[in-house]
Protein backbone atom coordinates (compact mmCIF):
# COMPACT_ATOMS: atom_id res chain seq x y z
CA UNK A 1 0.00 0.00 0.00
CA UNK A 2 1.88 3.22 -1.10
CA UNK A 3 -1.08 5.42 -0.35
CA UNK A 4 -1.31 8.86 1.87
CA UNK A 5 -4.68 9.42 2.52
CA UNK A 6 -6.01 12.62 3.81
CA UNK A 7 -8.87 14.51 5.32
CA UNK A 8 -11.39 16.38 4.31
CA UNK A 9 -10.98 17.05 1.28
CA UNK A 10 -12.53 20.52 1.27
CA UNK A 11 -12.77 22.42 4.15
CA UNK A 12 -14.65 25.83 5.05
CA UNK A 13 -13.75 27.32 7.86
CA UNK A 14 -14.74 30.88 9.80
CA UNK A 15 -11.89 32.53 11.19
CA UNK A 16 -12.81 31.96 14.63
CA UNK A 17 -13.15 28.39 14.26
CA UNK A 18 -10.51 25.44 15.50
CA UNK A 19 -10.38 22.59 13.01
CA UNK A 20 -8.32 20.12 12.21
CA UNK A 21 -6.41 18.39 9.08
CA UNK A 22 -5.56 14.42 9.18
CA UNK A 23 -3.22 12.42 7.28
CA UNK A 24 -2.18 8.73 7.37
CA UNK A 25 0.07 6.56 5.99
CA UNK A 26 0.97 2.45 6.41
CA UNK A 27 4.02 2.40 4.74
CA UNK A 28 6.48 2.36 7.67
CA UNK A 29 7.45 5.99 7.06
CA UNK A 30 9.37 7.16 9.54
CA UNK A 31 8.80 10.99 8.48
CA UNK A 32 6.21 12.87 7.58
CA UNK A 33 5.85 16.76 6.23
CA UNK A 34 3.14 19.19 6.04
CA UNK A 35 3.29 21.46 3.30
CA UNK A 36 1.06 24.47 2.07
CA UNK A 37 0.48 25.77 -1.33
CA UNK A 38 -1.18 28.50 -3.15
CA UNK A 39 -2.21 28.19 -6.58
CA UNK A 40 0.56 28.45 -9.29
CA UNK A 41 3.09 28.09 -6.55
CA UNK A 42 5.19 25.14 -5.88
CA UNK A 43 4.34 23.32 -2.06
CA UNK A 44 6.10 25.06 0.48
CA UNK A 45 7.67 22.90 3.42
CA UNK A 46 5.93 23.71 6.59
CA UNK A 47 6.38 21.19 9.37
CA UNK A 48 8.94 17.85 9.50
CA UNK A 49 8.57 14.61 11.92
CA UNK A 50 10.68 12.61 12.26
CA UNK A 51 10.00 8.98 14.54
CA UNK A 52 7.24 11.07 15.80
CA UNK A 53 9.16 14.02 17.15
CA UNK A 54 8.64 17.39 15.52
CA UNK A 55 12.18 18.07 13.23
CA UNK A 56 11.56 21.20 11.31
CA UNK A 57 9.37 24.33 12.15
CA UNK A 58 9.77 26.25 9.23
CA UNK A 59 8.57 29.46 11.25
CA UNK A 60 5.30 28.65 10.65
CA UNK A 61 2.63 31.34 13.06
CA UNK A 62 1.69 29.52 16.29
CA UNK A 63 -2.04 29.45 15.20
CA UNK A 64 -0.69 25.74 12.48
CA UNK A 65 -0.37 23.52 15.16
CA UNK A 66 1.29 19.98 14.51
CA UNK A 67 0.49 16.96 16.40
CA UNK A 68 2.08 12.92 15.48
CA UNK A 69 0.44 10.53 17.79
CA UNK A 70 2.01 7.74 16.01
CA UNK A 71 4.06 6.84 13.37
CA UNK A 72 1.08 6.42 10.46
CA UNK A 73 -0.41 9.11 12.15
CA UNK A 74 0.07 13.23 11.54
CA UNK A 75 -2.63 16.18 12.35
CA UNK A 76 -2.35 19.60 11.96
CA UNK A 77 -4.75 21.56 13.95
CA UNK A 78 -6.06 25.17 12.90
CA UNK A 79 -7.35 28.20 15.37
CA UNK A 80 -7.59 31.74 14.33
CA UNK A 81 -6.65 31.53 10.59
CA UNK A 82 -6.40 34.64 8.21
CA UNK A 83 -7.51 34.37 5.12
CA UNK A 84 -4.26 34.27 3.91
CA UNK A 85 -3.78 30.96 4.96
CA UNK A 86 -6.58 29.06 2.34
CA UNK A 87 -4.50 26.90 0.22
CA UNK A 88 -3.69 23.37 -0.35
CA UNK A 89 -2.40 21.67 2.60
CA UNK A 90 -0.45 18.69 1.27
CA UNK A 91 0.58 15.33 3.58
CA UNK A 92 3.36 13.43 2.59
CA UNK A 93 5.80 10.75 3.90
CA UNK A 94 8.90 9.27 2.97
CA UNK A 95 10.88 6.03 4.33
CA UNK A 96 13.34 8.55 6.62
CA UNK A 97 13.66 12.27 6.60
CA UNK A 98 17.08 13.93 5.39
CA UNK A 99 19.31 12.31 2.74
CA UNK A 100 15.97 9.62 3.15
CA UNK A 101 13.65 12.31 1.64
CA UNK A 102 14.04 12.58 -1.90
CA UNK A 103 11.14 10.17 -2.50
CA UNK A 104 8.08 11.43 -0.57
CA UNK A 105 4.67 10.19 -1.34
CA UNK A 106 1.72 12.60 -1.22
CA UNK A 107 -1.58 12.55 0.15
CA UNK A 108 -4.31 14.15 -2.40
CA UNK A 109 -4.96 17.30 -0.08
CA UNK A 110 -7.23 19.24 1.97
CA UNK A 111 -8.33 22.68 0.01
CA UNK A 112 -8.65 24.73 2.71
CA UNK A 113 -10.94 27.90 2.71
CA UNK A 114 -10.70 30.60 5.43
CA UNK A 115 -13.57 33.13 5.41
CA UNK B 1 21.64 28.71 1.65
CA UNK B 2 19.26 28.10 -1.21
CA UNK B 3 18.22 28.97 -4.86
CA UNK B 4 16.77 27.34 -7.15
CA UNK B 5 16.22 28.22 -10.94
CA UNK B 6 13.74 26.51 -13.36
CA UNK B 7 11.97 27.66 -16.78
CA UNK B 8 8.89 29.16 -15.58
CA UNK B 9 7.36 27.35 -19.11
CA UNK B 10 8.25 24.79 -21.73
CA UNK B 11 5.47 24.39 -24.54
CA UNK B 12 6.16 21.51 -26.78
CA UNK B 13 4.31 19.10 -29.83
CA UNK B 14 3.32 15.32 -29.19
CA UNK B 15 6.38 12.95 -29.65
CA UNK B 16 8.76 15.50 -28.94
CA UNK B 17 11.64 15.51 -26.61
CA UNK B 18 11.86 18.50 -24.04
CA UNK B 19 14.76 19.03 -21.27
CA UNK B 20 13.65 21.22 -18.41
CA UNK B 21 16.62 22.36 -16.71
CA UNK B 22 17.16 23.51 -12.91
CA UNK B 23 20.14 24.97 -11.36
CA UNK B 24 20.72 25.26 -7.39
CA UNK B 25 22.72 26.71 -4.99
CA UNK B 26 22.27 24.55 -1.83
CA UNK B 27 24.04 24.27 1.29
CA UNK B 28 24.85 20.60 2.21
CA UNK B 29 23.92 19.20 -1.19
CA UNK B 30 23.32 15.41 -1.36
CA UNK B 31 21.18 15.02 -4.62
CA UNK B 32 18.31 15.98 -6.30
CA UNK B 33 14.70 14.95 -7.14
CA UNK B 34 11.95 15.66 -9.85
CA UNK B 35 8.59 15.67 -9.51
CA UNK B 36 5.47 15.99 -10.98
CA UNK B 37 2.34 17.73 -10.61
CA UNK B 38 -0.89 17.62 -12.82
CA UNK B 39 -3.45 20.61 -11.99
CA UNK B 40 -5.43 19.90 -9.09
CA UNK B 41 -3.68 16.74 -7.79
CA UNK B 42 -0.53 16.16 -5.66
CA UNK B 43 2.95 15.75 -6.71
CA UNK B 44 4.12 12.38 -7.93
CA UNK B 45 8.26 11.30 -7.44
CA UNK B 46 9.88 10.84 -10.64
CA UNK B 47 13.40 10.57 -10.74
CA UNK B 48 16.52 11.19 -8.38
CA UNK B 49 20.14 11.70 -8.74
CA UNK B 50 22.66 11.08 -6.17
CA UNK B 51 25.56 10.66 -8.60
CA UNK B 52 26.25 12.66 -11.62
CA UNK B 53 25.20 11.06 -14.56
CA UNK B 54 22.37 10.26 -16.25
CA UNK B 55 19.53 7.84 -14.55
CA UNK B 56 17.13 6.41 -17.17
CA UNK B 57 12.93 5.73 -16.14
CA UNK B 58 11.31 4.70 -18.86
CA UNK B 59 10.62 7.76 -21.08
CA UNK B 60 11.76 10.28 -18.48
CA UNK B 61 15.69 10.16 -17.96
CA UNK B 62 17.21 12.89 -15.05
CA UNK B 63 20.77 13.80 -15.27
CA UNK B 64 23.07 15.82 -12.74
CA UNK B 65 26.37 17.25 -12.76
CA UNK B 66 27.50 18.09 -9.04
CA UNK B 67 30.52 20.48 -10.21
CA UNK B 68 28.14 22.76 -12.35
CA UNK B 69 25.72 22.57 -9.52
CA UNK B 70 23.00 21.30 -12.52
CA UNK B 71 20.43 18.98 -13.23
CA UNK B 72 17.66 18.35 -15.88
CA UNK B 73 14.71 16.40 -16.80
CA UNK B 74 14.38 15.05 -19.95
CA UNK B 75 11.05 14.21 -21.28
CA UNK B 76 11.06 11.57 -24.42
CA UNK B 77 8.20 10.44 -26.78
CA UNK B 78 6.05 13.32 -24.84
CA UNK B 79 1.98 12.55 -24.46
CA UNK B 80 -0.41 15.00 -23.91
CA UNK B 81 -0.73 13.28 -20.60
CA UNK B 82 2.99 14.68 -19.52
CA UNK B 83 1.18 18.04 -19.81
CA UNK B 84 2.07 19.25 -16.03
CA UNK B 85 4.29 21.32 -13.94
CA UNK B 86 7.82 19.50 -13.07
CA UNK B 87 9.58 20.70 -10.29
CA UNK B 88 13.16 19.96 -9.34
CA UNK B 89 13.92 19.64 -5.51
CA UNK B 90 17.28 19.21 -3.58
CA UNK B 91 17.98 16.82 -1.00
CA UNK B 92 20.65 18.27 1.97
CA UNK B 93 21.56 16.95 4.64
CA UNK B 94 20.53 19.88 6.76
CA UNK B 95 17.37 18.03 6.94
CA UNK B 96 15.22 20.01 5.14
CA UNK B 97 13.34 19.60 1.61
CA UNK B 98 12.47 22.56 -0.92
CA UNK B 99 10.97 22.41 -4.09
CA UNK B 100 11.82 24.63 -6.91
CA UNK B 101 9.31 27.05 -8.36
CA UNK B 102 7.98 24.87 -11.14
CA UNK B 103 8.10 24.56 -14.84
CA UNK B 104 4.83 24.33 -16.31
CA UNK B 105 5.13 22.17 -19.58
CA UNK B 106 2.73 22.52 -22.02
CA UNK B 107 2.11 19.89 -24.61
CA UNK B 108 0.32 20.17 -28.07
CA UNK B 109 -0.87 18.14 -30.43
Amino acid sequence: DTEVTQTPKHLVMGMTNKKSLKCEQHMGHRAMYWYKQKAKKPPELMFVYSYEKLSINESVPSRFSPECPNSSLLNLHLHALQPEDSALYLCASSQEEGVGSYEQYFGPGTRLTVT
Amino acid sequence: GQSLEQPSEVTAVEGAIVQINCTYQTSGFYGLSWYQQHDGGAPTFLSYNALDGLEETGRFSSFLSRSDSYGYLLLQELQMKDSASYFCAPVDNFNKFYFGSGTKLNVKP
